[in-house]
């Protein structure tokens, strides 16, 4: 099965920052990869799938990008409520593995 | 509205079992894809099982042989049979709708103790 990688596994950053998370598929998925946003206490949400396709509702600050094995999520300008822990997930073909998670939190 | 609410939670011992429903609102069950995903506390996303819209179903290696995905069209519901469960079974469990599970429920926590 395909293995999913995601660094850093946290970061801190200040308000209006870029921040990047990368996420890496152990092998090609093509560009099905999704980006997922939880809150602490909440359900997750889809923030991108197809890799870079910014779901609607989701601030334009969010975007993805890649293809193949790695892709990139970034926040372009980091904000208070941008606090959660973001997961990438693939859904070329079963099993649909998420990542470890990349929690987010400001300086 | 999408809506999935997500129920059946519980207390159980280890070797018990469970069933878990997940109703759904403003949408098709059976032609859509419909994922199991648990939170184990204070841990990661893991996904456990999906049905296509086919009928197909999958699951994760860790729950394969003991949990079993189905649905009610009937109902508009998906369920998630849970045999054989083990303290390593305790989580969140979320039903999450379309192929990058674009809408979720809300959760419902499923506890294996003795």
């Amino acid at each position: 099965d395909i293995q999913m990688t995601q660094s850093p596994s946290s970061l801190s950053a200040s308000v209006g920052d870029r921040v990047t998370i990368t996420c890496r598929a152990s092998q090609g998925i093509s560009n099905f990869l999704a980006w997922f946003q939880q809150r602490p206490g909440k359900a997750p949400k889809l923030l991108i799938y197809d890799a870079s396709t910014l779901q609607s509702g989701v601030p334009s600050r969010f975007s993805g990008s890649g293809s193949g094995t790695d892709f990139t999520l970034t926040i372009s300008s980091l904000q208070p409520e941008d606090v959660a822990t973001y997961y990438c997930q693939k859904y070329n073909r079963a099993p649909f593995t998420f990542g470890p998670g990349t929690k987010v939190d400001i300086k | 509205e999408v809506q999935l609410v997500e129920s059946g939670g519980g207390l159980v011992q280890p070797g018990g079992s469970l069933r878990l429903s997940c109703p759904a609102s403003g949408f098709i069950v059976r032609n859509n894809y419909m994922n199991w995903v648990r939170q184990a506390p204070g841990k990661g996303l893991e996904w456990v099982s999906v049905i296509y819209s086919d009928g197909s179903t999958f699951y994760a290696d860790s729950v394969k042989g003991r949990f079993t995905i189905s649905r009610d069209n009937s109902k508009n519901t998906v369920f998630l049979q849970m045999n054989s469960l083990r303290v390593a079974d305790t989580a969140v469990y979320y039903c999450a709708t379309g192929r990058w599970s674009d809408f979720w429920g809300q959760g419902t926590l499923v506890t294996v103790s003795s």
